[in-house]
């Protein structure tokens, strides 16, 4: 099956500084990429997705990279601000729609 | 958007009962669900696939006698937790794909905080 890595587990930043996180998955046929951020005791937020057949995509300070060949992805946030402060989870979902989830990465922007 | 809820959004139980969390589409059908696990500062992990008219598929390691799944109708899953002990305690959580604008986003439900005494 599917195994997704995904680093750092935690990262800390300054406001204002940007912010990468990277995962890897296993499975070749994997097309779906979804980010999601979770703050405490809530639910998943989609962020951004990407699939595969693209290589970037950016909304406003999120950016998402995909290199299918290697099989990485990357979440860019840039210009942090205190309310970023999360969990970050990157996904990939294979042809039956089923979510394999990163392990996560902790978030902190401090002001 | 798409919405998903879950009901209960928290409950305690005692050792040794059942505990039913109901997940429903509100505003599409969905033929699958899927209900995850979270235990505290760890990830979701995926538990089942539900398949509206059929059985659910379950990952390897899930025991599916305890984890009774019923998905009646394109609109409603259901996740019955048998003989509830302190280890089951968990936030869980249902999610629903839905086709919209040509993606399969999936949506997620509110969760459920089962504490199990």
């Amino acid at each position: 099956g599917e195994n997704v890595e995904q680093h750092p587990s935690t990262l800390s930043v300054q406001e204002g500084d940007s912010a990468v996180i990277k995962c890897t998955y296993s499975d070749s046929a994997s097309n779906y990429f979804p980010w999601y951020k979770q703050e405490l005791g809530k639910r998943p937020q989609l962020i951004i997705d990407i699939r595969s057949n693209v290589g970037e995509k950016k909304d406003q300070r999120i950016a998402v990279t995909l290199n299918k060949t290697a099989k990485h992805f990357s979440l860019h946030i840039t210009e942090t601000q205190p309310e970023d402060s999360a969990v970050y989870f990157c996904s990939t979902t294979d042809s039956w729609g089923k979510l394999q989830f990163g392990a996560g990465t902790q978030v902190v922007v401090t002001p | 958007g798409a919405v998903v809820s879950q009901h209960p959004s928290r409950v305690i139980c005692k050792s040794g009962t059942s505990v039913k969390i109901e997940c429903r589409s509100l505003d599409f059908q969905a033929t699958t669900m899927f209900w995850y696990r979270q235990f505290p500062k760890q990830s979701l992990m995926l538990m089942a696939t539900s398949n509206e008219g059929s059985k659910a598929t379950y990952e390897q390691g899930v025991e599916k006698d305890k984890f009774l799944i019923n998905h009646a109708s394109l609109t409603l899953s259901t996740l019955t937790v048998t003989s509830a002990h302190p280890e089951d305690s968990s936030f869980y959580i249902c999610s629903a794909p839905a086709r919209l604008a040509g993606g399969d986003e999936q949506f997620f439900g509110p969760g459920t905080r089962l504490t199990v005494l």
